[in-house]
Order: C-alpha cells, then structure tokens, then sequence
C-alpha cells in the first residue's frame, strides 16, 4: 500500500462542509484511493473511491490533484451523525488501516 | 452500498472454549473475505486473507491453528478462535471484496470478551 498521511483530528460545525486531507505521495498509477469511516463500536463503512478523475456520490465528493500526491474528502453538509474516524486508503491489495482522522462535528 | 453480515454481534464465553463468527456477504459473491482485530483505541489490524475453495493466508505474528477460517462458498466465511483466552478479547470484523465494484465491504464486528 502507498503510505497516506492524515491529520490526527479535525473539527467541523453542523451544516457546514467538511474538507478531509489525505497525502498520498507515492501512490503508483494504478492505485485508487479509498476512504472508510468508523463510527464508535461499528464496523467500517465504505464511502467512496477514485482512481484519477473527482468523484461524487450521494455521501460525499473526493477531489484528487492532478498528481494524485493528495486528495480530499469533501462532506457537502455535516451532521453530527458524520462525526467518525475517516480513513484514507491507497492499497495494492487488500486494505491496511492506519490512524485516520477523527472528524467531530460540533452542534 | 452491498452488505455484509456478522453473526453473532457480541460473544462472552470462558476461558478455554471455542468460538465461531461468521460472515456473509448478502448482496454480491466475495471470493475473497478479510478478517481483521481491533482493540480499543487502536486501529483495524488484518488478521487474514481469504479465497474461496483454498487456505487462508495470515500476517504475520497470528497463529493460524489459533484462528480457524474456512472460507467455504463465496458467501461465507467462518473464524474459529479455539481455545480462547481473555487476551483473545477483541472486535473482530469482517470483509467482502465485491470483484466487479472493486470495493470491500465491512460486517459490523462482533465484540468478543473472554472471561
């Protein structure tokens, strides 16, 4: 896997957007990136992945540089119910976690 | 997204028993499954790799007579802890690869305490 880099922690107010960063600098041409999210006590979720191109679903938008040395994981409009560890994942195979960012969304 | 499922969600058992988790993947064929262990305040660790029909490889430093996994149909796949001790205790969580999505998917774990 390409080693990412992630802030440890990140607060967001509810109703505003939340910008994750993720580093990904050596990253190979073939690599997605994918990003997870863990709520307390619960198993991962799966919320989006890119290989090249942004991408948008109905949770959330990821917006890679051209270089694909980062990107960024974009929730619209967060709720407190979106206050989680996100993880940003370039894997070669299967997926290997490392600390993620604790988003918290404050009221 | 696909899902999958863990049964049971939570297990106590004594000290020396052997416990069985399983995983399904509900909505897709996985012919690889993923079971990893976290403890708390930690992140996930990947215990091992699955493929349908073949041995389960593992990471190093899991004992792989410790932790059964069989890896039956592509829609399930079982985790033996055998003999089980309170260090055993754990959150234990699965995946399913969906090979046309490209995409794991996670079970929601099963929290596992050892008395």
């Amino acid at each position: 896997d390409a080693k990412t880099t992630q802030p440890t922690s990140m607060d967001c107010a509810e109703g505003r957007a939340a910008n994750l960063p993720c580093n990904h600098s050596t990253i190979s041409g073939n690599e997605y990136v994918y990003w997870y999210r863990q709520i307390h006590s619960q198993g991962p979720q799966y919320i989006i992945h890119g290989l090249k191109n942004n991408e948008t679903n109905e949770m959330a938008s990821l917006i890679i540089t051209e270089d694909r040395k980062s990107s960024t994981l974009i929730l619209p409009h967060a709720t407190l119910r979106d206050t989680a560890v996100y993880y940003c994942i370039a894997p070669s195979g299967q997926l290997t976690f490392g600390s993620g960012t604790q988003l918290t969304v404050l009221p | 997204g696909a899902v999958v499922s863990q049964h049971p969600s939570w297990v106590i058992c004594k000290s020396g028993t052997s416990v069985k988790i399983e995983c399904r993947s509900l909505d897709f064929q996985a012919t690889t499954m993923f079971w990893y262990r976290q403890f708390p305040k930690q992140s996930l660790m990947l215990m091992a790799t699955s493929n349908e029909g073949s041995k389960a490889t593992y990471e190093q430093g899991v004992e792989k007579d410790k932790f059964l996994i069989n890896h039956a149909s592509l829609t399930l796949s079982t985790l033996t802890v055998t003999s089980a001790h309170p260090e055993d205790s754990s959150f234990y969580i699965c995946s399913a690869r969906d090979p046309i999505l490209e995409t794991q998917y996670f079970g929601p774990g099963t929290r596992l305490l050892v008395l």
